[in-house]
């Protein structure tokens, strides 16, 4: 299986100050296809995961553009700008090109 | 509206049988992959099995030979059969739309507790 490894594992971060998480894969994420599906998910306390970027770097629906995604190959990284109180959860990275999906170990954010 | 609702999650004893549904609205579950992934307590998310267009099952390693996937689309819905149960099989199970190597739905999770 794919491993993902998120760094770091906890982030505690100042309201309006800038965070970022690191997620690196055992191997390529380069489909066959020339994609590479590598996603990011929010996961608030008590509710289910939310999807926030797809294939590297495409927000989602909704998703205010403080986050953004960015990487290549096995080296990703989601940024947040401006951390806001609603920023507060569990982030994952997960990888789809190869099965079984696989997720990093999760990044609990949450605020100084 | 998409929308995901899982049922069926309880206690059950070590060895036992439970099925789990997934009931999807606002589309057509027989035109996406579906599939379930599973997030055991205080811990990550884990991809359990996942069914694709076409009937074509896959299954993660740990429970591979013991869950089935399945799906009705008259009913659009899909299920989850759990056979012997194992203590570590205790989990929220998430019932998600696999859309393009991605899960952009999930449902709000079905408690399933493997206990004596």
């Amino acid at each position: 299986d794919v491993v993902m490894t998120q760094s770091p594992l906890s982030l505690p971060v100042t309201l309006g100050q800038p965070a970022s998480i690191s997620c690196r894969s055992s191997q390529s994420l380069v489909n066959s296809d020339g994609n590479t599906y590598l996603n990011w998910f929010q996961q608030r306390p008590g509710q289910s995961p939310r999807r926030l970027i797809y294939k590297v770097s495409n927000r989602d629906s909704g998703v205010p553009d403080r986050f953004s995604g960015s990487g290549s190959g096995t080296d990703f990284t989601l940024n947040i700008s401006r951390v806001e109180a609603e920023d507060v959860g569990i982030y994952y990275c997960m990888q789809g090109t190869h099965w079984p999906r696989t997720f990093g170990q999760g990044t609990k954010v949450e605020i100084k | 509206e998409v929308r995901l609702v899982e049922s069926g999650g309880g206690l059950i004893q070590p060895g036992g049988s439970l099925r789990l549904s997934c009931a999807a609205s606002g589309f057509s579950i027989s035109t996406y992959y579906m599939g379930w992934v599973r997030q055991a307590p205080g811990k990550g998310l884990e991809s359990v099995s996942i069914l694709s267009r076409d009937g074509t099952s896959y299954y993660a390693d740990p429970v591979r030979g013991r869950f089935i996937v399945s799906r009705d689309n008259s009913k659009n819905t899909l299920y989850l059969q759990m056979n012997t149960v194992r203590a570590d099989d205790t989990a929220v199970y998430y019932c998600v739309r696999d859309n393009w190597y991605s899960f952009d739905y999930w449902g709000q999770g079905a408690l399933v507790t493997v206990s004596s």
